[in-house]
């Protein structure tokens, strides 16, 4: 069956360190990758997503990148953290064709 | 882009009682699907349904994609359904879109 990992759970920074939240998903192959942020408790919005290795599409614009190094893997990354990119980070990944998304656990980052 | 409405923002429920959310939606969409977002933050999927009705124990849902709306029915509520409930839609270019959500307080 298929599995999504997305490591840390909980992440504290101070403004202006660097940044790298991880996904991986296993039992699937090509799937389409995601990432979204909620800041407030509702309202998920879409960051970025990827349709397969070295293909990323930027939703908005933002401090944040990501890159697709394998093909079940996503990383989301930035150079220097701002107050504002504190929220909930979840990666998600769906079969190309439908059938649905599903989503990780999240990571929650907090910067200092 | 697409808007989705979800209605109510709030509710509360005494535990047992039937509920009814609902999801509007502007657009023609490939996809539809209901999550239960938990206290941890974790998403849930529900159900997968661009069309038609689904049922899972006490959890219904109905879309009518022609008239573009979508419902979410709880039933015999626990506090264990306390959360918030999100519909989300994809339309063409596998991207899927949230609607604000519905947060759910179940109170014994």
């Amino acid at each position: 069956s298929q599995t999504i990992h997305q490591w840390p759970a909980t992440l504290v920074q101070p403004v202006g360190s660097p940044l790298s939240l991880e996904c991986t998903v296993e039992g699937t192959s090509n799937p389409n990758l995601y990432w979204y942020r909620q800041a407030a408790g509702r309202g998920l919005q879409l960051l970025f997503y990827s349709v397969g290795i070295g293909q990323i599409s930027s939703e908005v614009p933002q401090n944040l990148s990501a890159s697709r190094p394998q093909d079940r893997q996503f990383i989301l990354s930035s150079k220097k953290l701002l107050l504002s990119d504190s929220g909930f980070y979840l990666c998600a990944w769906s079969v190309k064709g439908g059938l649905g998304y599903t989503f990780g656990s999240g990571t929650r980052l907090t910067v200092v | 882009g697409i808007q989705v409405e979800q209605s109510p923002p709030d509710l509360i429920l005494q535990e047992g009682a039937n509920s009814t959310l609902r999801c509007n939606f502007s657009d023609s969409v490939n996809n539809l699907q209901w999550f239960h977002q938990n206290p941890w933050g974790q998403l849930i999927n529900l159900f997968y349904i661009p069309s038609g009705t689904k049922q899972n124990g006490r959890l219904s849902a109905t879309t009518v994609a022609t008239e573009r709306y979508s419902l979410l029915y709880i039933s015999s509520s626990q506090t264990t359904d306390s959360g918030v409930y999100f519909c989300a839609v994809e339309v063409a270019g596998n991207k899927l879109t949230f609607g604000g959500g519905t947060r759910v307080l179940v109170k014994p």
